[in-house]
């Protein structure tokens, strides 16, 4: 069954430390893998893609990284901030079908910075 | 700034209102998608259009019924609806078959309450 499983379900961290998020998933076949950042009551707002080659990826304070062979990924927020409260969603895609493919989605990790 | 728009971002009906929800992009998309989201779950995907037509529909209940004027515009129309619909419904385009790589891009939904 294709699943994707996040860790832990929610974090409290304090303004100016660091996290990692955790993503496990047993899609297959994988065709890639996205982090979504998701305020309260707002649409989702993509951080990363990866793809089956990739093994790290970065944007500003976040960095992704990928292991395909143990199905593992991680997102990892350095100096947080505030406003990086969030649930964050780790989405897999299969292989893409004539309509683009089907997207699994974690249960996400509620994160929670304090000041 | 989302390029992925939703009216109303707030509504409230009766059980017995008939309403609409729409969403525009203008990013050439030939894929949308309508996700329906309960609080601190992922979103949960509804229907597809690909090439303005419906590819999937996710076993959804008939009162609920999405139309795709053209290819830059979803509608969800929504009659007789039950309090449990109420929750974030969100519109999300993509690329399109053959050239999607996952890549969804969110509106910030719209936020329905049935009374």
């Amino acid at each position: 069954k294709n699943q994707v499983e996040q860790s832990p379900q929610s974090l409290i961290i304090l303004e100016g430390k660091n996290c990692t998020l955790q993503c496990n998933y047993t899609v297959s076949p994988f065709s890639n893998l996205r982090w979504y950042k998701q305020d309260t009551g707002r649409g989702p707002v993509s951080l990363t893609i990866m793809t089956f080659s990739e093994n790290t990826k970065s944007n500003g304070r976040y960095t992704a990284t990928l292991d395909a062979d143990t199905k593992q990924s991680s997102l990892h927020i350095t100096a947080s901030q505030l406003s990086d409260s969030a649930s964050y969603i780790c989405v897999v895609s299969g292989q893409i079908y004539n309509q683009g493919g089907k997207l699994i989605f974690g249960q996400g990790t509620e994160l929670s910075v304090k000041p | 700034d989302t390029e992925v728009t939703q009216t109303p971002k707030h509504l409230v009906m009766g059980m017995t209102n008939k309403k609409s929800l729409k969403c525009e992009q203008h990013m050439g998309h030939r894929a949308m998608y309508w996700y329906k989201q309960k609080a601190k779950k992922p979103p949960e995907l509804m229907f597809v259009y690909s090439y303005e037509k419906l590819s999937i529909n996710e076993s959804v209940p008939s009162r609920f019924s999405p139309e795709c004027p053209n290819s830059s515009l979803l509608n969800l129309h929504l009659h007789a609806l039950q309090p449990e619909d109420s929750a974030l419904y969100l519109c999300a385009s993509s690329p399109g078959p053959g050239r999607n790589t996952g890549e969804l891009f969110f509106g910030e939904g719209s936020r329905l309450t049935v009374l």
